[in-house]
């Protein structure tokens, strides 16, 4: 069966990088785009990013300005999200999600148990 | 961006009876190719989101037949046709047609 499995909780301080990991198993990964989401305390979720499925085109939200990185391994059917410079908005559930998209648009068909990251001092 | 309107926010149903959630975009999510790119989803207690329902109208795989959705443009509606004990959750809808992908705010449906 498919399964994302991520990495586990993380705390951070402002300014640190974050990397959350996403396995995936149970289906052909470098045939399926990737998408991560999150979620604040409180908050509605939030898109993040989307990495193609041969990891050559990414595109995340312009509310990042550029901290983010997506990336996958595809040998090792692992897909990649960092983010810099956190801040403690950047507190949250983060999701990784698969694409069951037909290249037009977006769904997202399985999802990743979430990983908490909280940024504190 | 898009921005995604969902009401009622909270929601309690008698089980064996319908309910209905409501979705609004602030632009069309109609694509020329003729698809709706609006799905919903709903997060359990204590799980992961789970895709019910896709480009509009289309059924997730093993989602019961009791659940459909509607709508086109800027109008989409869930229902469920007879509540169970296991529909409890938080329904979101979100779209898929332009970045950034949004989220509606969440309809907190629960046992009346």
């Amino acid at each position: 069966q498919v399964q994302l499995v991520q990495s586990g909780a993380e705390v951070k301080k402002p300014g640190a990088s974050l990397r959350v990991s996403c396995k995936t198993s149970g289906y052909i990964s470098a045939t399926y785009a990737m998408n991560w989401v999150r979620q604040a305390p409180g908050q509605r979720f939030e898109w993040v990013g989307w990495i193609s499925a041969d990891g050559e085109i990414t595109k995340s939200s312009q509310k990042f300005q550029g901290r983010v990185t997506l990336s996958r391994d595809t040998s090792a059917n692992i897909v990649y999200l960092q983010v810099n410079s956190l801040r403690s908005a950047d507190t949250a559930v983060y999701y990784c999600a698969r694409d069951l998209g037909d290249g037009d648009g977006v769904s997202l068909d399985y999802w990743g148990q979430g990983s908490l990251v909280t940024v504190s001092s | 961006d898009i921005v995604m309107t969902q009401s009622p926010l909270s929601l309690p149903v008698t089980p064996g009876e319908p309910a209905s959630i409501s979705c609004r975009s602030s632009q069309s999510l109609l694509h020329s190719n003729g698809y709706n790119y609006l799905d919903w989803y709903v997060q359990k207690p204590g799980q992961s989101p789970q895709l019910l329902i896709y480009l509009g109208s289309d059924r997730a795989s093993g989602v019961p037949d009791r659940f459909s959705g509607s709508g086109s443009g800027t109008d989409f509606t869930l229902k469920i046709s007879r509540m169970e004990a296991e529909d409890v959750g938080v329904y979101f809808c979100m779209q898929g047609l332009q970045t950034p992908y949004t989220f509606g705010q969440g309809t907190k449906l629960d046992i009346k």
